[in-house]
C-alpha cells in the first residue's frame, strides 16, 4: 500500500554543522506534507510543512524540500544544534479529514 | 491555551481490565485523532473525528472505542485490556475548512498491560 518512509534510521551530526534527513513517500496524490520533531518521552512537535504546489519552504534554521518527480522529502537543520538531537518524522496527507501516515523516524545525534 | 492536554500520563493495567483515555483541546479545532506509537516505530492512526457526534475508524482500530460527545473531548476507550496494547497514546487536533492542515499534538499516555 501507499507508505511513508526514511532512508536513514539515524544520523550522527557535528554541532554546527547542518543536517539533512531525507523521506521518500509514494503516494503521488499526497498534497501536504509536514515535518515533526519528537523528543524522549513528549509528543510529536511541529516543525515546518510543504504543501504540493511548492518546492521549498524556509523557517528559522530549517528548509523543506520537496521533488514530487522522485517522490522525495527533506529537512535540512543549519547550525545542528545539540537541542536539536531527537526522532524526526515525515508525515503526509493521506486524503480526508487531513489524516497523515507517517514514517518509522529518523534519529538525530548531535555530537559536541 | 492549554493546547492538547492528556491524562493520565502513565498507567499499568492488567489483561481484561477497562480504561479510558482523556483528551481535551481548547483551540477550537474541529478535527481530533487517537495514535498509538510503540517503540521506535512512528504513529499509526486508531480513530480520528471530524466534528461533535462524528467519529471512524483509522488504521488500527480494533480494540477501542471512541466518542465526540463535544468538540473539545475525544476520549479512547480500551474495553479489554490486552498486551498488545502496552504502548503511548497520542492524542493529536487539527482546524481545518478547505484542506489539510497542521496536527497539534499532546504529551501522550504511556500505557503498560500485564
Amino acid at each position: 500500500g501507499e507508505s511513508v518512509g526514511l532512508h536513514l534510521p539515524t544520523l550522527s551530526v557535528q554541532e554546527g554543522d547542518n543536517s539533512i534527513i531525507n523521506c521518500a513517500y509514494s503516494n503521488s496524490a499526497s498534497d501536504y506534507f509536514i515535518w515533526y520533531k519528537q523528543e524522549s518521552g513528549k509528543g510529536p512537535q511541529f516543525i515546518i510543512d510543504i504543501r504540493s504546489n511548492m518546492d521549498k519552504r524556509q523557517g528559522q534554521r530549517v528548509t523543506v524540500l520537496l521533488n514530487k518527480t522522485v517522490k522525495h522529502l527533506s529537512l535540512q537543520i543549519a547550525a545542528t544544534q545539540p537541542g536539536d538531537s531527537a526522532v524526526y518524522f515525515c508525515a503526509e496527507n493521506s486524503g480526508t479529514a487531513s489524516k497523515l501516515t507517517f514514517g518509522t523516524g529518523t534519529r538525530l545525534q548531535v555530537t559536541l | 491555551n492549554a493546547g492538547v492536554t492528556q491524562t493520565p500520563k502513565f498507567r499499568i493495567l492488567k489483561i481484561g481490565q477497562s480504561m479510558t483515555l482523556q483528551c481535551a483541546q481548547d483551540m477550537n479545532h474541529n478535527y481530533m485523532y487517537w495514535y498509538r506509537q510503540d517503540p521506535g516505530m512512528g504513529l499509526k492512526l486508531i480513530y480520528y473525528s471530524v466534528g461533535a457526534g462524528i467519529t471512524d475508524k483509522g488504521e488500527v482500530p480494533n480494540g477501542y472505542n471512541v466518542s465526540r460527545s463535544t468538540t473539545e473531548d475525544f476520549p479512547l476507550r480500551l474495553e479489554l485490556a490486552a498486551p498488545s496494547q502496552t504502548s503511548v497514546y497520542f492524542c493529536a487536533s487539527s482546524y481545518s475548512e478547505t484542506g489539510p492542515e497542521t496536527q497539534y499534538f499532546g504529551p501522550g499516555t504511556r500505557l503498560l498491560v500485564l
